[in-house]
This record gives C-alpha cells, structure tokens and sequence, in this order.
C-alpha cells in the first residue's frame, strides 16, 4: 500500500530551535508538496519540487524556512529559527507530473514551538 | 490567480439525511477540481476528482460531485449520510504548472452528523 510518509508525527520544541521534517514521497512520484495547516489560514502551500528541483518556494518565509529534497526518497523541511507563530500541522504530498492527477498526503508533521 | 470558496464553515446533517457541500472556484481555464475529506488527526485523503468528460463524478464512500461550468461551481453530494462521514472536507483546483497540479483550497466544510 503506497503511502507519503512523514516524520516525526508530532514535534515539541523550544523556540529558537532548529526542527527539521521528513518526508518520503510515494515511489515513482516526481512532484513534492509542503503544505502547513493552521486554523486561521487554512491550508497554504510553503514550497514544491519537480524531480527534486524546487520549482517554487514562494509561500515560505526565506529567512527561517528552507525545503530540499537530497535524493528521490526524502524531502526536508526544515525552520530555523523556530519561532512560537510556526506552530501547525505540516504536510508533505506527492504525485505525478501530468494534468488531472491528484496530490497524495502524508499524515502530517504536528509542530509545537513554546 | 485561481481561488476556491467554501462558503458554510460549519454544516450539520442527521444521520441518514442527504447531504451538500457548496464549492465555487474562480479560474481562468476549465480546472482541475478536487474534494478532499480531512479526518481529526489524519492527512487528507481523495474523495473524488474532476478534469475533463462527464460533469457528474463518482468518488469513494458513496461521494458525487457535479462540474457546473455556468455556475463555477463543485458541489461535494451524498444521498445518505453516514456517522462516520463526520470529518472535515476541502475543495481544492488544481493549475497545471511544469510541474505538475499546483493545489489551492478552500478554507474546509467542517461536517458534524447527529444520530
């Protein structure tokens, strides 16, 4: 059963930290999205990758935030500083470069910043 | 720049009723449109999807949903509803980038069903 996969689930951290999320796309998929979740902006899209290249970055904050994919099984998101407003539920999907197809979703980083 | 409303936050069915979940999207070009059901805890997860033929589309758990291009339009449907439908759901429209469907949502429908 193919499945993204992210890592960790849940992530607890003092602000200031550095936190880094994984993410294993579906096998075979060519695109990665980072999308972050929050109640008072929904769902926004931070960054996405075509064959591992960031095709647009534009929703994420420059100064702190920094997405990469090292190799066609892991995409990174990682904040540094963290800072308490960064507080959400990160997810990681993937899918296939062709018009139609829908993005697959892990389930989710779930980020504290205290 | 394309955009999708939801325009009920909340909606509240009893078990068994049927129900509707309104979706409007304003885009340029005929769209990628997408329903997606959120469950607490959970990622999201496909209903059903809608890029070209037939206007009615079927979807997973008993789901329709119907493109109605005059209305800008894509509104999520179940005849029956389940207690385990309860969950919250998201349209979404795709744009098709270089790489691939860039996803926009709407803001969610959350769905409470009362037994």
């Amino acid at each position: 059963d193919a499945r993204v996969t992210q890592t960790p689930r849940h992530k607890v951290t003092e602000m200031g930290q550095e936190v880094t999320m994984r993410c294993q796309p579906i096998l075979g998929h060519n695109t990665v999205f980072w999308y972050r979740q929050t109640m008072m902006q929904g769902l926004e899209l931070l960054a996405y990758f075509r064959n591992r290249a960031p095709l647009d970055d534009s929703g994420m904050p420059k100064d702190r935030f920094s997405a990469e994919m090292p190799d066609a099984t892991l995409a990174t998101l990682k904040i540094q500083p963290s800072e308490p407003r960064d507080s959400a539920v990160y997810f990681c999907a993937s899918g296939l470069v062709a018009g139609g197809t829908e993005a697959f979703f892990g389930q989710g980083t779930r980020l504290t910043v205290v | 720049a394309q955009s999708v409303t939801q325009p009920d936050i909340h909606i509240t069915v009893s078990e068994g009723a049927s129900l509707e979940l309104r979706c409007n999207y304003s885009y340029g070009a005929t769209p990628y449109l997408f329903w997606y059901v959120q469950s607490p805890g959970q990622g999201l997860q496909l209903l059903l999807k809608y890029f070209s033929g037939d206007t009615l589309v079927q979807g997973i758990k008993g789901f329709e949903a119907e493109f109605k291009r005059s209305q800008s339009s894509f509104n999520l449907r179940k005849p029956s509803v389940h207690w385990s439908d309860a969950a919250e759901y998201f349209c979404a429209v795709g744009l098709l980038t270089g790489g691939g469907n860039k996803l926009t949502f709407g803001t969610g429908t959350q769905l409470k069903v009362e037994l």
